[in-house]
């Protein structure tokens, strides 16, 4: 079991730029959930899938923001037209559908100019 | 309000000295939960996970959970200079976590 991946660990963009990333999960986890964290701040939920479905999504979720998980294997969370606000660390979990307990990635830093 | 609240600190203790750190919470709806312990620049790691009240331990590691209080708290026995990080809270009702801000720890050789 390799654990919960995530790439690319930073990226650095430009506003106004488009970017997406790429969460996999522990295998045989049904679920798996995206978050945000900021400087001095715990995670943030954003939203979360039950296999490919999208079962929540955060009013921090903004439209810019979508998120897909398109076989219930690894999830794209990619974020249009990006805005310094948005410079964050973006976390993903997973977790089986009767357990509660949730393990993280390593995170993508996203760093906005 | 935020619904968790955790002491930022910082915490700095000397080496084998016990750490403790808590958290408090207003939702009465929460039923699990955890604690994680992070690096700097790294996802957090699950560090103990509880259901009920009472405690429950796992090495140099004891929770304790107290839902009429709604307080919880990570106790860390002989604790190591590997143990410097930031510590957080999460709390859980069905499926989404709700984190404390995290305490930075500094355990000194």
């Amino acid at each position: 079991d390799t654990g919960v991946s995530q790439n690319p660990r930073h990226k650095i963009t430009k506003r106004g730029q488009n970017v997406t990333f790429r969460c996999d999960p522990i295998s045989e986890h049904n679920r798996l959930y995206w978050y945000r964290q900021t400087l001095g701040q715990g995670p943030e939920f954003l939203t979360y899938f039950q296999n490919e479905a999208q079962l929540e999504k955060s009013r921090l979720l903004s439209d810019r923001f979508s998120a897909e998980r398109p076989k219930g294997s690894f999830s794209t969370l990619e974020i249009q037209r990006t805005e310094q606000g948005d410079s964050a660390m973006y976390l993903c979990a997973s977790s089986t559908s009767t357990g509660n307990e949730q393990y993280f990635g390593p995170g993508t830093r996203l760093t906005v100019t | 309000q935020k619904e968790v609240e955790q002491d930022p600190g910082p915490l700095s203790v000397p080496e084998g000295a016990i750490v403790s750190l808590n958290c408090t919470y207003s939702n009465s709806a929460f039923q699990y939960f955890m604690w994680y312990r992070q690096y700097s620049r790294k996802g957090p790691e699950l560090l103990m996970y509880t259901y009920s009240s009472g405690n429950k331990e796992d090495g140099r590691f004891t929770a304790q959970v107290d839902k009429s209080s709604k307080y919880i708290s990570l106790f860390i026995r002989d604790s190591q200079p590997s143990d410097s990080a930031t510590y957080l809270c999460a709390m859980c009702d069905d499926y989404k976590l709700s984190f404390g801000a995290g305490t930075t720890v500094t355990v000194r050789a």
